[in-house]
Formats: C-alpha cells, structure tokens, sequence
C-alpha cells in the first residue's frame, strides 16, 4: 500500500527567504505526482503536476521535483509571501487513477 | 474556468440524521472522487467512479454510507445515521477518463459537523 509522508508537518518563515517543502512516497510505480495548496476551510487547488518521465516542473515561484528511484519531491518556493501562507498536500497518481494523499506541511509566511 | 461543483458547502446535524452531498464534476469528465478530510490532516479516498460504474470503494463504511453516480454525470454521498466521528470536509474532484496524465480538480468541499 502506498504511503507519502510531507516534512515538515509545520514551517513558520519571514517574508522573502527561498523554502523547500518535502514529499516521500513508499512505492515508486507511479504515473505522476501532484502538489495541491489548501487554505483554510476550502478545497484544493491544483499547483504542479509532475508526469513519471519528468523531472521537474515550474510555475511562477514554484518549482517542484521528482525523483522516482529515491521515492521523493520537493516543492520549491522562491521568494516567499504572506500570500503564500496555506496547507501544501502532495499526492501521487497510481495505477487507475488512484491519488495517495500526504499529510500536509502547514505554512506561515510572516511579514 | 469549468469548476467542480458541491453543495452544501456547510451541514449541521444531528448524531443518527441523514445528510447528503451532491457533486458536479467538470463537464466531460467521467473519473469522480468523494474523498474525506478530517481536520489536520489529508484527504482520504472513500469512493472512485468511472462514469456510473464504482472502481474503488474499499475505504466507504457501507454500513453507513452510500454513494451512486446514476447517470454517469453529478454524484450523491449519503451518509446514515451520522455519527460524531464523521464531522470533517468531504471533497469531490474529477478527472478526464483514461487519461493517466491523472490531473484532479477539486471542489470547494462539504464540511460536515455532528453534533
């Protein structure tokens, strides 16, 4: 059974400073693999999605890797803000289609 | 922007109520997701449909819970009785069929309180 761990579970930082938030997963047949921001008490959106041939992709200040073999990603934030303060899920894509939810790294951004 | 769509977005009931969720996924996406989050941490597949058919519900409390996708389109979670354990956020997302590209596209959620 597939299992994705995210470190660290919780990140406080000052406005400006680059962060790297951490996503493992047990099994490494995968299709691809998704990063998703939640803010508080709504649902999630889609940030990056990484196909299993890649090795990276980016968006804006977003830059997020994968390393299949070694069964890891980070998501990369460049330049941080207030704005980027939420919960970062990462999930990977399995066989049918199946989604495997990490726990979460809880951001704070702080002015 | 084609968007997923719930409602409600927040229910109150009672400990052994009914409650009912409805999902409208993207237009012309035939994989539908119920997962569910409970505070803190995340989300939890309860149920996958393939158009109308269920492709994976070994996570649903049968005993309570039911879920169906008659016509292949928009999809209803029921959950009877509720118990208090069962408060958390029930989210819906959709996919393009067959595609493993596996993109999901989420709605804003149904959270649920039982008191």
């Amino acid at each position: 059974k597939q299992e994705v761990t995210q470190i660290p579970a919780a990140l406080s930082v000052p406005e400006g400073e680059n962060l790297v938030l951490n996503c493992s997963f047990t099994d490494s047949a995968i299709y691809n693999l998704q990063w998703f921001r939640q803010d508080p008490g709504k649902g999630l959106t889609s940030l990056l999605l990484i196909q299993s041939s890649q090795r990276e992709q980016t968006s804006g200040r977003l830059n997020a890797s994968l390393d299949k073999s070694s069964g890891r990603s980070t998501l990369y934030i460049a330049a941080s803000q207030p704005g980027d303060s939420a919960t970062y899920l990462c999930a990977v894509i399995g066989a049918g289609n199946m989604l495997t939810f990490g726990g979460g790294t809880r951001l704070m951004v702080k002015p | 922007e084609a968007e997923v769509a719930q409602s409600p977005r927040y229910k109150i009931t009672e400990k052994s109520q009914a409650v009912a969720f409805w999902c409208d996924p993207i237009s012309g996406h035939a994989t539908l997701y119920w997962y569910r989050q409970i505070l803190g941490q995340g989300p939890e597949l309860l149920v996958q449909f393939q158009d109308e058919s269920v492709v994976d519900d070994s996570q649903l409390p049968k005993d309570r819970f039911s879920a169906e996708r008659l016509k292949g389109v928009d999809s209803t979670l029921k959950i009877q009785p509720a118990e208090l354990g069962d408060s958390a956020m029930y989210l819906c997302a959709s996919s393009l069929k067959g595609q493993n590209t596996g993109e999901l596209f989420f709605g804003e959620g149904s959270r649920l309180t039982v008191l």
